[in-house]
């Protein structure tokens, strides 16, 4: 098993572009989750998923979208990327909620120039 | 508000010799509490699990204790080698519905020979 896989490893965008940040997990993994990693903070939950077809918002939604449309698949949009959003973004999976052990992915380091 | 804090925010010990973690948290209700291993340009990696009725677990050389009439956890490593350098997070679960876990902002060790 791959585990849980992240693309890119490291992202440069200019302020107002848009890209995705893939996740993919191969353990039939129901939940899966996206954090964010910034210097001296604890990791911060952004968006997650109970499943296939469902998503919510986490404690800090704001400039990003989700969507589900696999068990296995669970993308990262940055609709117009600022700044603020320069950070270390992690996935997250695990078998049914988050209050089980999470398999995190290596992450992927974004710079907002 | 479910806040997790840690300390101290670094250390830096020899190798060989031992060092404990605390984790104080004010999470409720609470469900069980996590230690992780994050290595530097990694995610996260799980090394114990407790709940309310567990007080020591331990993990190899990692040992995790829970006072949870105290709301206090300490992660204690035994016999330090180079390869704990890293940062270590306390990650607290309620039992509630939605965004369940709650992030301490972890205590980065740095072993020297």
């Amino acid at each position: 098993n791959a585990g849980v896989t992240q693309t890119p490893k490291f992202q440069v965008l200019k302020t107002g572009q848009s890209m995705t940040l893939q996740c993919a997990q191969d353990m039939n993994h129901e939940y899966m989750s996206w954090y964010r990693q910034d210097p001296g903070m604890g990791l911060r939950l952004i968006h997650y998923s109970v499943g296939a077809g469902i998503t919510d918002q986490g404690e800090v939604p704001n400039g990003y979208n989700v969507s589900r449309s696999t068990t296995e698949d669970f993308p990262l949009r940055l609709l117009s990327a600022a700044p603020s959003q320069t950070s270390v973004y992690f996935c997250a999976s695990s078998f049914l909620d988050e209050s089980e052990t999470q398999y995190f992915g290596p992450g992927t380091r974004l710079l907002v120039l | 508000k479910n806040q997790v804090e840690q300390s101290p925010q670094s250390l830096i010990i020899l190798e060989g010799k031992n060092c404990t973690l605390q984790c104080n948290y004010t999470v409720s209700p609470f469900s069980n509490l996590r230690w992780y291993k994050q290595d530097t340009g990694r995610g996260p990696v799980s090394l114990t699990i407790m709940t309310f009725s567990e007080n020591t677990k331990s993990n190899g050389r990692y040992t995790a204790t829970l006072d949870a009439d105290t709301k206090q956890s300490s992660l204690h490593i035994t016999a330090s080698q180079l390869s704990d350098s890293a940062s270590y997070i306390c990650v607290v679960s309620a039992k509630a519905a939605g965004n369940k876990l709650t992030f301490g902002g972890g205590t980065r060790v740095l072993v020297k020979p």
